[in-house]
């Protein structure tokens, strides 16, 4: 069964980044695009973009441009998304996601807590 | 950017009572690309609908998506108690895989 494992929470202070990994595993990780979508406390999700892992393009949404990073090791089937220049507001879980063929996105990874914070 | 607007942000309903959440987009989407989650708390979301009307693997049959160009429709013919949970829609833009979500409605046991 396809599995998507996030690496575990992170407490980072202003200005720093995060990087959050992707582990998939029980598909062919190159086969399907992997996006990553964040959750603030009690708000809704939010789409920050996508990466291709056969060919590793990339296409991020516009708010994120210039402080978010997607990378890919398909050795060991691990999509990452690093974050930069972080700000209290990018306190949120953070999700990668599998994107199913264009017809939404059937498998999650379990969330990684991302806290900014002084 | 297409804009997707949820209603009612909050619905209240008891288990047996049929819920009908609505979707409105700012422009015409392709029914091929609206897709319907549920999300409980504490856990990440999950697909029910692709294609506006098509259910994921595993989805019961009391879920039904249905809407073209810009209004769309989850229905839950009858509410589980399971299912009281926040629902997404969500839709493909132009810019290739780009993804916009609603702001989600809260399903609410009266």
């Amino acid at each position: 069964q396809v599995q998507l494992v996030q690496s575990g929470a992170e407490v980072k202070k202003p200005g720093a980044s995060v990087k959050v990994s992707c582990k998939a595993s029980g598909y062919t990780f190159t086969g399907y695009y992997m996006h990553w979508v964040r959750q603030a406390p009690g708000q809704g999700l939010e789409w920050m973009g996508w990466i291709n892992p056969n060919s590793g393009g990339t296409n991020y949404a516009q708010k994120f441009q210039g402080r978010v990073t997607m990378t890919r090791d398909t050795s060991i089937s691990t999509a990452y998304m690093e974050l930069s220049r972080l700000r209290s507001d990018d306190t949120a879980v953070y999700y990668c996601a599998r994107d199913w063929m264009v017809r939404g996105l059937e498998d999650w990874g379990q969330g990684t807590l991302v806290t900014v914070s002084s | 950017e297409i804009v997707l607007t949820q209603s009612p942000g909050t619905l209240s309903l008891s288990p047996g009572e049929r819920a009908t959440l609505s979707c409105r987009a700012s422009q015409s989407v392709s029914s091929s690309y609206l897709a319907w989650y549920q999300q409980k708390p504490g856990q990440a979301p999950r697909l029910l609908i692709y294609g506006a009307s098509s259910r994921a693997t595993g989805i019961p049959d009391r879920f039904s998506g249905s809407g073209s160009g810009t209004d769309f429709t989850l229905t839950i013919s009858r509410l589980e108690p399971e299912d009281f949970a926040v629902y997404y829609c969500q839709q493909y833009g132009s810019s290739p895989r780009s993804i916009t979500f609603g702001q989600g409605t809260r399903l609410e046991i009266k």
